[in-house]
């Protein structure tokens, strides 16, 4: 069936460094990639929605020069996080949604830790 | 995205118990959702609802999408250890995307 993978599924940086993650639909097309970070014990906060070959729209508080979104293909979209700090030390989930909501999946997340 | 207001946020559950959580919210939404979120994965889909007053199955799992549109409830029977993680609902306006619950975390009694 249709998944969602991210890679990488953990990673350990250092304070000032840059992070990309990637995530990849399998066997559908995401239209639309929507990003999530869940700090522990705590729901998803959205922080970002791309449609594929647009810039990404970004929720309010969160800073885009920060998190760079792209969405570059149906199948692709990345974020990196720039100079990472400790405090952005988190989940990080994507989800891509293809043309129905039993078409949308959750990738398996990247735990982020910045020392 | 708006945050729904679920409930209760934790129970324990026994083998063979039934147990249910519910969310409500201000707003109206088109589709409601339910997931599932085991430690250090991603969220999995168990219903999707479409329609005012639709009561949906899923296996043990049941779910209803609220007549006023701003509520809905999930129902799991007979609960068994696997049940255990952590449930969020998640409502729609219709553009894929998702309001969530604080989440409902399930653990089994010792």
């Amino acid at each position: 069936g249709a998944v969602v993978s991210q890679h990488p599924s953990r990673v350990i940086c250092k304070s000032g460094t840059s992070v990309k993650i990637e995530c990849r639909s399998l066997d559908f097309q995401a239209t639309t990639m929507f990003w999530y970070r869940q700090f522990p014990k705590q729901s998803l906060m959205l922080m970002a929605t791309s449609n594929e070959g647009s810039k990404a729209t970004y929720e309010q508080g969160v800073e885009k020069d920060k998190f760079l979104i792209n969405h570059a293909s149906l199948t692709l979209s990345t974020l990196t996080v720039t100079s990472a700090h400790p405090e952005d030390s988190s989940f990080y989930i994507c989800r891509g949604a293809g043309s129905s909501y039993n078409e949308q999946f959750f990738g398996p997340g990247t735990r982020l830790t910045v020392l | 995205g708006q945050q729904l207001n679920q409930s209760p946020q934790s129970m324990f559950i026994q083998e063979g118990e039934d147990v249910s959580m519910n969310c409500t919210s201000s707003s109206i939404f088109n589709t409601w959702l339910w997931y599932k979120q085991d430690p250090g994965e991603g969220p999995v889909l168990l219903i999707a609802l479409y329609k005012a007053g639709e009561l949906t199955s899923n296996g043990r799992l049941t779910a209803q999408f609220g007549i006023t549109r701003k509520d809905s409830f999930l129902n799991i029977s007979a609960s068994i250890p696997s049940d255990v993680g952590i449930y969020f609902c998640a409502g729609s306006g219709g553009d894929y995307k998702l309001s969530f619950g604080a989440g409902t975390t399930v653990t089994v009694r010792a």
